[in-house]
């Protein structure tokens, strides 16, 4: 069965502080990991990594793919409150069609 | 943002009615999925749909149907609600893989309480 686990669960930091989000997963046929940030509403997407992109950075934010190890993580350095949202990590698998099959999320919260 | 929206954005009902969700798009993307999202579960995967009339059962399909009779237009449909079904649900879209992988978009959600 496909599945994409995400640790931890929650964490709690203090603003300037640099945290690491991880996903691990284990699906049949990978296509590409894609990261989201949500807040109070829907999510909104951060990066997609695949085999021929496996390093992403966009300004705090960076993430990498392990394809070896079936693993991601993201970073996000000099931490904002305005980073305080859950993360979703999803991973793009295919068989005959293509589905994306989500983690639980990682609920973070930076405190000023 | 990307041109999905979905109808109604909240609504209340009571076990045993029937209730249809509605999810539009304005991107000609062929993939359109349904998913629920609850505390401690993530979001899950209802149905999903890869071109008019072709659709697919998701990871938690039970209870749940679909029909996408136009391009723009993704229907989910509880036949008979149950309290188990109170949720926040999702649509979103995805352009067609090919030798490419597509991010997905989501929509703006809608919170339903079944009574």
């Amino acid at each position: 069965e496909d599945k994409v686990v995400q640790s931890p669960l929650s964490l709690v930091v203090h603003e300037g502080d640099t945290v690491t989000l991880n996903c691990s997963y284990e699906v049949t046929n990978f296509r590409s990991l894609l990261w989201y940030k949500q807040e109070k509403k829907a999510p909104t997407f951060l990066f997609m990594l695949t085999s021929s992109g496996i390093e992403k950075k966009s300004g705090r934010l960076s993430s990498i793919l392990d394809k070896k190890e079936l693993f991601s993580i993201l970073n996000i350095t000099a931490t904002q409150t305005g980073d305080s949202a859950v993360y979703l990590c999803a991973v793009e698998a295919t068989s005959g069609t293509y589905k994306y099959i989500f983690g639980t999320g990682t609920r973070l919260k930076v405190l000023a | 943002d990307a041109g999905i929206t979905q109808s109604p954005r909240h609504k209340v009902t009571e076990t045993g009615t029937p209730v249809t969700l509605r999810c539009h798009q304005t991107e000609n993307h062929r993939y359109m999925y349904w998913y629920r999202q609850d505390p401690g579960h993530g979001l899950r995967l209802i149905h999903y749909s890869y071109g008019v009339k072709d659709t697919d059962k998701g990871e938690v399909s039970d209870g749940y149907s679909v029909s996408r009779s136009k391009t723009e237009d993704f229907l989910l449909t509880l036949e008979s609600a149950t309290s188990s079904q109170t949720s926040v649900y999702f649509c979103a879209i995805s352009r067609p893989p090919g030798l490419a992988s597509y991010e997905q978009y989501f929509g703006p959600g809608t919170r339903l309480t079944v009574t």
